[in-house]
């Protein structure tokens, strides 16, 4: 199975400030040599997950500006350019390129 | 607006058995692959099952192959999983999510207890 490795395990970050999270695979995510099936979740404290960035670097309808993702191959990172409060939450990572599909173990970010 | 609502979980015995639906809503269900992903509590995200448009193609996670069975209804725009054998290890909340290779709509969840 294609493992996610995630990092940090926890984020503290003041509000205004940028965070970023790494997520490295053990296997290529390039899918027929064209699409990488990399996608970012946020799920806040009691929620379902909610898809952030699709296909590498594609940001879902209603997901602030703030929110990037990018990488190639097998390293990915989700940048938010100035974290604010409703960011809180676990961020995972996840590849869809190769069954079965895995998530990364997250990143709690919380405010410092 | 898209919906989808989990429904069947509860409390079973180790080695019992429950099937776990999710009615969906808002798009043409049956035009999409569907998945179910688990989350032990506390715990990460898990790709158990998932299903191609007509039910003709099915893939399992093999911590659940041969206990676990993924299929559709697009007639009635549901999604189920049966799950026999049930572990201790099975224990978590079950989502339904849209799409598989990239979930982009998930219902909240129903909770699966494995105990004696």
């Amino acid at each position: 199975d294609v493992v996610m490795t995630q990092s940090p395990v926890s984020l503290p970050v003041t509000l205004g400030q940028p965070a970023s999270i790494s997520c490295r695979s053990s296997q290529s995510l390039v899918y027929s040599g064209e699409n990488t099936y990399l996608s970012w979740f946020q799920q806040r404290p009691g929620q379902s997950p909610r898809r952030l960035i699709y296909l590498l670097s594609n940001r879902d309808s209603g997901v602030p500006d703030r929110f990037s993702g990018s990488g190639s191959g097998t390293d990915f990172t989700l940048k938010i350019s100035r974290v604010e409060a409703e960011d809180v939450g676990v961020y995972y990572c996840m590849q869809g390129t190769h069954w079965p599909y895995t998530f990364g173990l997250g990143t709690k970010l919380e405010i410092k | 607006e898209v919906q989808m609502v989990e429904s069947g979980g509860g409390l079973v015995q180790p080695g019992g058995s429950l099937r776990l639906s999710c009615a969906a809503s808002g798009f043409t269900f049956g035009r999409d692959w569907m998945s179910w992903v688990r989350q032990a509590p506390g715990k990460g995200l898990e790709c158990v099952a998932n299903i191609n448009q007509d039910g003709s193609d099915k893939y399992y996670v093999d911590s659940v192959k041969g206990r676990f069975t993924i299929s559709r209804d697009n007639a009635k725009n549901s999604l189920y999983l049966q799950m026999n054998s049930l572990r201790a290890e099975d224990t978590a909340v079950y989502y339904c999510a849209r799409h598989s290779r990239d979930p982009d709509d998930w219902g909240q969840g129903t909770l699966v207890t494995v105990s004696s």
